[in-house]
């Protein structure tokens, strides 16, 4: 199974701040992985898919970048609601695996 | 708006059963691959199974295989969870999902394997 290791597994920042979060694969999976946002007692939501198409709706703060083994999720200014848990997924093969998960808290 | 709402879950016993549903509206469900992901108590996210838009093609997770079997009615827009012989390590909360490009998901139904 591939192994997504996503870092830091949580961050404290500002509003304004600009956020930074990574994630790596244990083998090459090209273009294929998503993040999601999840809110406590809330399904995870879509971010990114393709690793840096932005979803229908989603604010343009955020973006994703990289291909092969090393991904990005970058919020370029923090909003109040961006205060979250955020996991990258990867699609490229069964099964299916998550990044551990980054908890983005209010300093 | 795409709606995917699961139900039946609840509490049981280790070792007993519990089926799980996922009914589907507003879009066009046999088109569809599907999934179920699970997150245990202040857990992160976990897939646990994939099934083909045809329900021909079928995966599991290493943790729930042989016990955990996926299916689908696409004809009753419904994605269909049994789960056997349960473990304390089973219990969460369980997604159905579309996962890819469309981002589709339910709000969980709790899963509590205890005695």
């Amino acid at each position: 199974a591939i192994q997504m290791t996503q870092s830091p597994s949580s961050l404290s920042a500002s509003v304004g701040d600009r956020v930074t979060i990574t994630c790596r694969a244990s083998q090459g999976i090209g273009n294929d992985l998503g993040w999601y946002q999840q809110k406590p007692g809330k399904a995870p939501k879509l971010l990114i898919h393709a690793a840096s198409s932005l979803q229908s709706g989603v604010p343009s703060r955020f973006s994703g970048s990289g291909s092969g083994t090393d991904f990005t999720l970058t919020i370029s200014s923090l909003q109040p609601e961006d205060f979250a848990t955020y996991y990258c997924l990867q699609g490229y093969n069964y099964p299916r695996t998550f990044g551990q998960g980054t908890k983005v808290e209010i300093k | 708006e795409v709606q995917l709402v699961e139900s039946g879950g609840g509490l049981v016993q280790p070792g007993g059963s519990l089926r799980l549903s996922c009914v589907a509206s507003t879009f066009t469900f046999s088109s569809y691959e599907m999934n179920w992901v699970r997150q245990a108590p202040g857990k992160g996210l976990e897939w646990v199974s994939y099934i083909s838009s045809s329900g021909r093609t079928i995966y599991y997770a290493d943790s729930v295989k042989g016990r955990f079997t996926i299916s689908r009615d696409n004809a009753e827009n419904s994605l269909y969870l049994q789960m056997n012989s349960l473990r304390a390590e089973d219990t969460a909360v369980y997604h159905c999902a579309t996962l890819g490009y469309t981002g589709y998901w339910g709000r969980g139904t709790l899963v509590t394997v205890s005695s």
